[in-house]
């Protein structure tokens, strides 16, 4: 696609349900990352993927969090038994891998909101 | 390990004031050095970078220099526009292998008032 596509947009949830957090990148890039962004805190660093593979997941804040890519292209990113800690947007991010110039390209992001 | 610190917001200043925005950092290794802004409503966008000391990032006016020796990457605009108003992050990439992802700062939040 043009550019890095999330879905959705907007999420509210309860407190103890699970949730799904989609992210398209851009087409050709085989690097994708996740990232949370909360009021005041800056964008802290969740995952990276290198095509299917997750080399680092020292970023993802507990274990009720995961995220797969399939076919090096869509992840997804789930937390499950969600809390009102976890409200945030969520943001992914592509490049073209291991890119010298280690410009990423973001989509608009989840907005995550637990009730 | 990597951080990014920069000036706190919310910064205010009126149409054709003089910007800057202080970011400083540590690394473990040479990193790169970005710039990143988010408009409102927007996704983040890259707005300039440097890859080495001394080197210069310019785009849209803004600009900011690669200073090894302060460990610095100050955003500056001689002259804002009311368009200019979103957040600004400063973000580095270390040069270590496995160093992939981008450290951000906490951002800061401009506002160009008419």
């Amino acid at each position: 696609g043009a550019g890095v596509s999330q879905s959705p947009s907007n999420k509210v949830t309860e407190k103890g349900k699970d949730v799904e957090l989609r992210c398209d990148p851009i087409s050709g890039h085989t690097a994708l990352y996740w990232y949370r962004q909360s009021l005041g805190q800056g964008l802290e660093f969740l995952i990276y993927f290198q095509g299917n593979s997750a080399p680092d997941k020292s970023g993802l804040p507990s274990d009720r969090f995961s995220a797969e890519r399939t076919g090096g292209s869509v992840s997804t990113l789930t937390i499950q038994r969600t809390q009102q800690e976890d409200s945030a947007v969520y943001l992914c991010a592509s490049s073209w891998g291991l890119s010298y110039t280690g410009e990423l390209f973001f989509g608009e992001g989840s907005r995550l909101t637990v009730l | 390990g990597n951080s990014v610190t920069q000036m706190e917001g919310p910064v205010t200043l009126s149409e054709e004031a003089f910007l800057t925005i202080n970011c400083t950092y540590t690394a473990t290794g040479y990193p790169s050095l970005f710039w990143y802004v988010q408009y409102p409503g927007e996704g983040l966008q890259l707005l300039l970078k440097a890859t080495k000391a001394d080197d210069k990032g310019s785009n849209k006016g803004f600009e900011a220099t690669y200073r090894k020796e302060t460990t610095s990457f100050h955003l500056e605009k001689g002259s804002v526009q009311v368009s200019d108003s979103a957040v600004y992050f400063c973000a580095l990439r270390d040069s270590g292998a496995g160093s992939y992802q981008l450290t951000f700062g906490k951002g800061t939040k401009l506002s160009v008032i008419p």
